[in-house]
């Protein structure tokens, strides 16, 4: 079964430091999403691409945080300066495309902790 | 704007008991409706779905029903294993956002042997 692969699944990093993670869709999926959770609160969007393009980064704290999906597979997203609010789990999920009724299928996530 | 929200947990049950997790939601235009279960240590996965009014979505013995009357989209099981210790989010998708979820804050079910 595919499934969305994450990388690393834990970062310790020191405040003001420099924090990338890596996502792998499934297969095909030309939708990708990356999502904040905080601990005890549900998930938030940060960033979605449509192939290669930004759709969505309303969210996204365009200071610090970036994101890119350069050929429209595997995404990166960077934090730089790390701070100590960032401490939070960060999802990647993909779907076959955009839209309201598509699951969207994520992977384990990265539980990033900023000291 | 979109919100959804749910009844806060932990919810302690018995094996076998009944459970509700009630959700609530506020939307522009017509929603699809979703809940997804995240298991200890994993990332979320999706537990079933309804796209229009008085829909039923159902997985694994558990149940919703789209409810436009009263916004809301309450997940039931009838009786409950340990195996489904979790925490629940009920989520929202609407037209103009690109498949973009709106996830209420999540419910953390215990069931007990």
């Amino acid at each position: 079964e595919a499934e969305v692969a994450q990388s690393p699944r834990y970062k310790i990093t020191e405040k003001s430091q420099a924090v990338a993670f890596w996502c792998d869709p499934i297969s095909g999926h030309a939708t990708l999403y990356w999502y904040r959770q905080i601990l005890g609160q549900g998930p938030e969007l940060l960033v979605q691409f449509q192939d290669e393009s930004v759709v969505d980064d309303s969210q996204l704290p365009k200071d610090r945080f970036s994101a890119e999906r350069l050929k429209g597979v595997d995404s990166t997203l960077k934090i730089q300066p790390a701070e100590l609010g960032d401490s939070a789990m960060y999802l990647c999920a993909s779907s076959p495309t955009g839209g309201r009724d598509y699951e969207q299928y994520f992977g384990p996530g990265t539980r990033l902790t900023v000291t | 704007g979109n919100s959804v929200t749910q009844m806060e947990g932990p919810v302690t049950l018995s094996e076998e008991a009944f459970l509700t997790i009630n959700c609530t939601y506020t939307a522009t235009g017509y929603p699809s409706l979703f809940w997804y279960v995240q298991y200890p240590g994993e990332g979320l996965q999706l537990l079933l779905k309804a796209t229009k009014a008085d829909d039923k979505g159902s997985n694994k013995g558990f149940e919703a029903t789209y409810r436009k009357e009263t916004t809301s989209f309450h997940l039931e099981k009838g009786s409950v294993q340990v195996s489904d210790s979790a925490v629940y989010f009920c989520a929202l998708g609407t037209t103009d956002s690109w498949g973009k979820l709106q996830f209420g804050a999540g419910t953390q079910v215990v069931v007990t042997p």
